[in-house]
């Protein structure tokens, strides 16, 4: 079973561009998610989508980051414009199918560091 | 709304001897209870999970868990570590209905020696 799978790996950008990023989750899945890990600390939740619908923005900064699953498979995270601390690791998750509901599981991460 | 505490950021230890990182939480709701272990430059990995049942749960590579919940603790143990264990610890809960986003602490970094 393929993982869940996530690009670019890696993302320069200045302050005050934009940057997205693609997530592709586990086949089957219904639930995605996306994380934020800022160094040195644990992955925060930005967004939690069921199929196509968002269940969970509350900590989504609304202002300069959107999110769509579009389909109810893959999902973009888009932040316009970058701030500096938003650099950090974004991390993608699924959860479903035979593995049940409870069990998360992640992508590699997309590092983005805003100079 | 759950909170989770860590409260070791560091943990060094000698291959082979024994090691504890700490977990405490905080929620006014019933929650599920996770270990994940990230290893250098690669992604997040469930070690363990409390969902139901015994306290006590194993992961296939030797670590356990042990639920209290008067303590409100999930604490991660291991009797002889490896130094493939060195990686990054996160323990983390989720809401047992609703929504069922994870909530983590801020991680252990767990450093064997040979």
């Amino acid at each position: 079973e393929a993982g869940v799978a996530q690009s670019p790996r890696y993302k320069i950008i200045e302050k005050r561009q934009s940057v997205a990023f693609w997530c592709n989750p586990i086949s089957g899945h219904a639930t995605l998610y996306w994380y934020q890990q800022i160094l040195g600390q644990g992955p925060k939740l930005l967004i939690q989508f069921q199929n196509n619908g968002v269940v969970d923005d509350s900590q989504l900064p609304k202002d300069r980051f959107s999110a769509e699953r579009l389909k109810g498979v893959d999902s973009t995270l888009k932040i316009q414009p970058a701030k500096l601390e938003d650099s950090a690791v974004y991390l993608c998750a699924s959860s479903g199918g035979l593995a049940g509901i409870y069990e998360q599981y992640f992508g590699p991460g997309t590092r983005l560091t805003v100079t | 709304a759950q909170s989770v505490t860590q409260l070791d950021s560091q943990v060094p230890v000698f291959e082979e001897a024994p090691v504890e990182l700490r977990c405490n939480y905080s929620s006014s709701v019933s929650v599920y209870l996770f270990w994940y272990v990230q290893y250098p430059n690669q992604g997040l990995q469930l070690l363990l999970k409390y969902l139901s049942g015994s306290t006590l749960v194993e992961s296939i590579n030797g670590f356990e868990a042990e639920f209290n919940k008067s303590q409100t603790s999930f604490h991660l143990r291991k009797p002889s570590v490896h130094i493939s264990d060195t990686a990054e610890y996160f323990c983390a809960v989720s809401e047992r209905t609703g929504r069922r986003a994870l909530t983590f602490g801020s991680g252990t970094r767990l450093q064997v020696q040979p």
